[in-house]
């Protein structure tokens, strides 16, 4: 157990829609990455925030939104979801930035 | 792109050390390299980091060559519950992304 949390373990939902992921970093910890992995893809870092503020942008297409609240946590927010926007989400944070932790990850149905 | 050259799988008997090599040979001077696994479709895992030094801890040693091109991470006695895909990855200390490449499925066999 990693300590990060996330929900909803599994989401499943249709095309067009729009949906909140959310994440609990581990206690103290003020940096939350999220990361997409399909299986085309791989694992690819959409962003980065850190004590509430944006730090670093990855792949994260525009229909795609996330913010850091002051308890810290954060939530992915996707929208105008398409069938390629089924994939594992996981949610990762890290006190120093060197060991990232990483939650289970919430698995994304676009039907 | 991800900076790592891996062996797609391999096999280790259970009990024995397992030793999965990394190629970076581009690597710069504040590079660190990085090893984590995903068991299955779990989060993946932190294992190690090291930048020019040999590293140990409690799940595994990190082994990176003299001129840093190449690294080996070795565990020591690997278990079937090391069963998993391993992911070497460098990234300038603590302030860059994770990039993963594809990795090595590491499979231990009884």
């Amino acid at each position: 157990d990693s300590g990060v949390t996330q929900t909803p373990k599994h989401l499943i939902t249709a095309t067009g829609q729009r949906v909140t992921l959310r994440c609990s970093p581990r206690s103290g910890d003020l940096s939350v990455y999220w990361y997409q992995q399909s299986l085309d893809q791989g694992l690819q870092f959409l962003i980065q925030y850190y004590n509430g503020e944006e730090r670093a942008k990855g792949n994260i297409l525009e229909r795609f939104s996330a913010q850091q609240f002051p308890d810290l946590h954060s939530e992915l927010n996707l929208s105008s979801l398409e069938l390629g926007d089924s994939a594992l989400y996981f949610c990762a944070s890290s006190a120093d930035g060197y060991e990232q932790y990483f939650g289970p990850g919430t698995r994304l149905t676009v039907t | 792109d991800a900076k790592t050259t891996q062996p797609p799988s391999m096999d280790c008997a259970e009990g024995r050390a397992a030793n999965l090599p990394c190629n970076h040979s581009t690597i710069s001077g504040n590079e660190y390299v990085y090893w984590y696994r995903q068991i299955h479709s779990q989060g993946p895992q932190y294992i190690i980091h090291g930048l020019k030094n040999n590293e140990t801890n409690e799940m595994a040693s990190l082994i990176i060559t003299e001129d840093r091109k190449s690294s080996t991470l070795i565990l020591p006695h690997a278990t079937l519950r090391d069963t998993a895909v391993y992911y070497c990855i460098v990234r300038v200390g603590n302030t860059d992304k994770l990039i993963f490449g594809t990795g090595t499925r590491l499979q231990v066999f009884p």
